[in-house]
């Protein structure tokens, strides 16, 4: 079936450093990739996603690279921000009629002044 | 910006007892899925819904579990008796569409403990 390998929690950095959180997939197919964040109190926010093979996606300076070829979407950020404190989950779609997102067990970021 | 509602935040209740966890999806949406995390564990798909029917589940929605959609805006999961093991934070979701291109938005979540 699906799964979701996500680097484990919780990760501490400064302000200003460079961030990795690795993910790796199991799937049959072409998965869609997600990286999702939640804030404090707050539901999941979808981060960023790619559909494809070697699609980037990226936002608000986060981004992630699709690489079939070592099943990993890995998130990257060059300067991280004490705003960035959340959980961050990596997950995945399958193509076809299901539309079920399988999740990693999320990392928590904290992020020092 | 229009987001995903969910009450309570937090629900306590006795082994044994129903609960029902209450969502009102974004309005113009049309697919509408529960999941829940247990404390530690990974987000896991419990049931999606559309067209007032399940389109899909997983093994852990089973005969304890039901979905229902009993008016325009609010869509509901049921736990007929509750287990201590059904302790988790719930989040229900909604999206447009199922298509690559449409985001399932999540709510907050409902914490469920069950004593």
């Amino acid at each position: 079936g699906n799964s979701v390998t996500q680097m484990e929690g919780p990760v501490t950095l400064s302000e200003e450093a460079f961030l990795t959180i690795n993910c790796t997939y199991t799937a049959t197919g072409y998965p869609s990739l997600f990286w999702y964040v939640q804030y404090p109190g707050e539901g999941l926010q979808l981060l960023l996603k790619a559909t494809k093979a070697d699609d980037k996606g990226s936002n608000k300076g986060f981004e992630a690279t699709y690489r079939k070829e070592t099943t990993s979407f890995h998130l990257e950020k060059g300067s991280v921000q004490v705003s960035d404190s959340a959980v961050y989950f990596c997950a995945l779609r399958k193509t076809g009629s299901a539309r079920q997102l399988t999740f990693g067990s999320g990392t928590q970021l904290t992020v020092l002044p | 910006e229009p987001e995903v509602t969910q009450t309570p935040s937090h629900q306590v209740t006795q082994m044994g007892q129903e609960v029902i966890l209450r969502c009102v999806p974004i309005s113009n949406h049309l697919y509408f899925y529960w999941y829940r995390q247990i404390l530690g564990q990974k987000v896991e798909f419990l049931v999606s819904f559309y067209n007032n029917e399940i389109s899909e589940k997983s093994e852990i929605f089973d005969d304890q579990f039901s979905v229902e959609r009993p008016d325009g805006s609010n869509f509901t999961l049921k736990i007929r008796s509750t287990k201590l093991e059904d302790s988790a934070m719930y989040f229900c979701a909604s999206s447009a569409g199922t298509s690559g291109y449409n985001e399932q938005f999540f709510g907050p979540g409902t914490r469920l403990t069950v004593l």
